[in-house]
């Protein structure tokens, strides 16, 4: 079964702190995708990363892949109350150009 | 703005009825994912459509069907509903097979109500 877990489910933390969320897939690919999701609101695309070794920053976010470890990091820099979100990760598989397999989401709660 | 339209943006119906939603990929995009987003279940995938053809089907009831259109648009049924179908309901679209980016963009929901 194709699975991709994210952890932690749930991170509350204060502003100007780092962390990471960790994004593990079961299959095998080198296609993933971060999204963010604000409460209520639809899910707008943060990162796409089609390679091994593939890194991406946009302000305060980094993301990363490691096709080998099959596993993806998300990190979060001096946190700010504006990134409060949650953020999913989703995955196409390497025998499918039709398929994005989700990760359950973070809900990340930054505390000003 | 994604490029992905949804519509209508809210329904309110009652438990028993049928309603049809509405989405319309991107400009130039074959592929189109139909998911359901509730409080308790999360993000739950429905069905795939690409170019016309269902691709891959996920936890989607028998009551509810969908179909893509030859202009690429896509229709999500949902009948007999039950208070439990209340969601909200996401569309996405994706350029599909034969490329490497399969990234997909959201449309900004339909929000159902069954009361």
């Amino acid at each position: 079964e194709l699975k991709v877990e994210q952890n932690p489910l749930f991170l509350s933390m204060q502003e100007g702190k780092n962390y990471t969320i960790y994004c593990n897939y079961s299959t095998t690919s080198d296609r993933l995708y971060w999204y963010r999701q604000d409460p209520g609101k639809s899910l707008e695309s943060l990162f796409v990363l089609l390679s091994n070794g593939a890194v991406k920053q946009e302000g305060r976010l980094m993301a990363s892949l490691d096709t080998k470890a099959r596993l993806s990091t998300l990190h979060i820099t001096a946190a700010v109350h504006d990134l409060s979100a949650t953020y999913f990760c989703a995955v196409t598989p390497m025998d499918s150009n039709y398929q994005l397999i989700w990760g359950a989401g973070t809900k990340l709660i930054i505390k000003p | 703005d994604s490029g992905v339209t949804q519509t209508p943006k809210h329904l309110i119906t009652a438990t028993g009825q049928r309603v049809t939603l509405r989405c319309s990929p991107r400009s130039g995009d074959l592929s189109v994912y139909w998911y359901q987003q509730s409080l308790d279940q999360g993000l739950q995938f429905l069905i795939q459509y690409y170019n016309g053809e269902e691709r891959a089907k996920g936890n989607i009831l028998e009551r509810f069907s969908a179909q893509q259109f030859p202009d690429l648009h896509s229709e999500l049924n949902l009948s007999s509903l039950e208070l439990g179908d209340s969601a909200l309901y996401f569309c996405a679209s994706s350029v599909g097979a034969g490329v490497v980016n399969t990234e997909a963009f959201f449309g900004q929901g339909t929000r159902l109500t069954v009361v």
